[in-house]
């Protein structure tokens, strides 16, 4: 059974970088990309990025790409996500997705992991 | 990239049929067969109902139906029930250098 499990919820500073974990299991780790979507509180979902923890090649947003990394620990089965010079408006729940490569589509999702950006 | 273009609400009493539209351009929709369907019931993490345009994950009911016209794809729910009222969103595949692009949610409400 395909498990995704994040990391817990989050309280930050602006400026401050945040590091949320996405633990895989069920699967051949190395056969399937993991992405992340955010999405803030009332809104619709948004795209951030993707990594091939095979190849360890990333695509990240465009809105975000100065500020992120995604990383993966193949040892552990686990990618990582960082977020730095956080903003308010970087409040959100984040959520790591496998990515099928055959079906080019997200189809299993971890919890999500609620980032709060305040003073 | 821009997002996926989606109505903001549909609405439908119980055993009507809805369809939410998606629309994009020739360089997301229209340009690959990769469009996916997610339901967000309140609450809850995305759920995986349609890829590939018209395929069905197993388990997912087939009320659920996509399609693609051009640059548009959509989603149609038959039999509606008061457990479909939620939130849904198409994904396209855009392309290798900026590949996923996201609607911007319809919410759907059963009557």
């Amino acid at each position: 059974q395909v498990h995704l499990v994040q990391s817990g919820g989050e309280v930050k500073k602006p400026g401050a970088s945040v590091e949320v974990s996405c633990k895989a299991s069920g699967y051949s780790f190395m056969k399937y990309g993991i992405t992340w979507v955010r999405q803030a509180p009332g809104q619709g979902l948004e795209w951030m990025g993707w990594i091939n923890p095979y190849n360890r090649n990333t695509l990240y947003a465009h809105k975000v790409h100065h500020r992120v990394i995604m990383t993966t620990d193949t040892d552990r089965n686990t990618v990582y996500m960082e977020l730095r010079g956080l903003r308010s408006d970087d409040t959100a729940v984040y959520y790591c997705a496998r990515y099928d490569f055959d079906g080019r589509t997200f189809d299993y999702w971890g919890q999500g992991t609620p980032v709060t950006v305040s003073s | 990239q821009s997002a996926l273009t989606q109505p903001a609400s549909v609405s439908g009493s119980p055993g009507q049929s809805i369809t939410i539209s998606c629309t994009g351009t020739s360089s997301d929709v229209g340009g690959f067969n990769s469009v996916s369907w997610y339901q967000q019931l309140p609450g809850k993490t995305p759920k995986l109902i349609i890829f590939a345009v018209d395929d069905r994950p197993s388990g997912v009911s087939s009320r659920f139906s996509g399609s693609k016209s051009g640059n548009t794809a959509s989603l149609t729910i038959s039999g509606l029930q008061a457990e479909d009222e939620a939130d849904y969103y198409c994904l396209s595949f855009a392309g290798s250098s900026a590949p996923w692009v996201i609607g911007g949610g319809t919410k759907v409400t059963v009557l």
